[in-house]
């Protein structure tokens, strides 16, 4: 069975500075993929970055990129430049490749301060 | 774009009562998925549909029962409910060969 772990429930980033967030998991899989998705309080899900495990190459979109290190088993999410709208609970989701379901770690709070 | 619809936003039911959720996924994508969010959790799978049948299935009860038709919109009936069932319930979908899902803004259901 796969499991996904957050380890930080409570984050805080001062605006414009940069935070990572931590994500382990655990599989037997080869073939999966990672994601993180952003809660604001509307409790709206909102993907943010997606990481295929074949690819060696850390996925980056605009100011969040991955540090994605297979062999560990770590999938961390760095926010650069925080901005006040960056505030929420942000998700590590795993999904094994051929599978359709995803798997949410507990959940890191992140509040960025003006 | 158009994204991931679900009916109703809020719902609150008595115990005992019966609740069906309801999903349209996105144009065009095949895969639906059930979430279920209580309270400062995180979101619990229970039950996905690929093309029309069931194609994974997590901790969902008994008194549930979901079904995705033809036109690939998909229902989440509850039964008998009782006070845990209070909670977030999301529908997501996907293409399926494409990995990520997208969500939609969740059923807050209320169970008196």
């Amino acid at each position: 069975a796969q499991t996904v772990t957050q380890s930080q429930p409570e984050m805080s980033v001062q605006e414009a500075e940069t935070v990572t967030l931590s994500c382990t998991y655990d599989t037997s899989e080869n073939n999966y993929y990672l994601f993180w998705y952003k809660q604001p309080p509307s409790r709206q899900m909102i993907l943010v970055i997606r990481q295929e495990a074949y690819k060696q190459q850390n996925a980056t979109e605009n100011r969040f990129s991955v540090n994605f290190q297979k062999a560990a088993k770590s999938f961390s999410l760095k926010i650069s430049d925080s901005q006040l709208g960056d505030t929420a609970m942000y998700f590590c989701a795993f999904r094994a490749s051929g599978t359709y379901k995803y798997i949410f770690g507990t959940g890191t709070r992140l509040k960025v301060l003006a | 774009a158009a994204g991931v619809i679900q009916s109703p936003r809020h719902l609150i039911k008595e115990k005992r009562e019966t609740a069906t959720l309801k999903c349209y996924p996105i144009p065009r994508h095949d895969t639906v998925y059930w979430y279920q969010q209580g309270p400062g959790q995180d979101p619990q799978f229970l039950i996905s549909f690929y093309e029309k049948m069931q194609s994974d299935k997590g901790s969902i009860p008994d008194r549930f029962s979901a079904q995705q038709f033809s036109d690939y919109h998909s229902e989440l009936n509850m039964s008998s409910l009782e006070l845990g069932d209070s909670a977030l319930y999301f529908c997501a979908s996907s293409l399926d060969r494409a990995p990520e899902a997208f969500f939609g803004q969740g059923t807050r259901l209320t169970v008196v």
